[in-house]
């Protein structure tokens, strides 16, 4: 089975640097996703990670250690608009390579 | 606009009653799948259709079902509808069968049963 798990909440200031946790355990291993979720809104998508490392784009960057069955988002430079869910997604390549995702992590970013 | 439309945006319906929500995928992606979303909760994904085959299956409880059409848009047919069942239900559609590209969300449907 898949189990993917990251905190429920954060709370960060206005131009301050983030990171968001993401662990996992998942049998065929394919691929992590960063999803963004503003309230009743669809998840949009933010990166994809498949190999170990950094993946920079913009104000946000995610980190992959498959061995470690970890990653992570870091928003730098938050802006209030940033306040939203991130949602942490495995790809695994059994049963049609689906995303099995967290729960999300709702981030709220204050003046 | 994703390119991934959904309707309806909202429905309001009793409980024992049946809905049909329906997805038209993005121009050119193949793959259609169905996700729930529970207030607070995490997205639970129901079923997978790829060029009108089912591809992969979820959690989806035996009063839903879902199709894909040969014009590639799907629908999700919920029955016997209960409290419970009221949730976000996102449609989202990739080119490949794989999600290796990433999934794009339609904006859902708000299903709300009373």
């Amino acid at each position: 089975g898949q189990n993917i798990d990251q905190p429920t909440e954060m709370t960060a200031t206005e131009g301050a640097i983030v990171q968001i946790n993401c662990t996992y355990q998942t049998s065929g291993f394919n691929g992590l996703f960063w999803y963004q979720q503003h309230a009743g809104e669809a998840p949009t998508f933010l990166s994809y990670n498949v190999l170990d490392g950094l993946e920079e784009k913009g104000r946000f960057s995610s980190f992959l250690s498959r061995s470690k069955g970890y990653s992570y988002l870091l928003l730098k430079e938050l802006q209030m608009k940033d306040s939203a869910s991130y949602l942490c997604a495995v790809s695994h390549n059994n049963a049609g390579n689906m995303l099995t995702f967290g729960g999300g992590t709702r981030l709220m970013v204050k003046p | 606009d994703s390119g991934v439309t959904q309707t309806p945006k909202h429905l309001i319906t009793a409980t024992g009653q049946r809905v049909t929500l329906r997805c038209s995928p993005r121009s050119g992606d193949l793959s259609v799948y169905w996700y729930q979303q529970s207030l607070d909760q995490g997205l639970q994904f129901l079923i997978q259709y790829y060029n009108g085959e089912e591809r992969a299956k979820g959690n989806i409880l035996e009063r839903f079902s879902a199709q894909q059409f040969p014009d590639l848009h799907s629908e999700l047919n919920l029955s016997s509808l209960e409290l419970g069942d009221s949730a976000l239900y996102f449609c989202a559609s990739s080119v490949l069968s794989t999600s290796n590209y990433g999934y794009t969300f339609g904006s859902g449907t708000r299903l709300t049963v009373v």
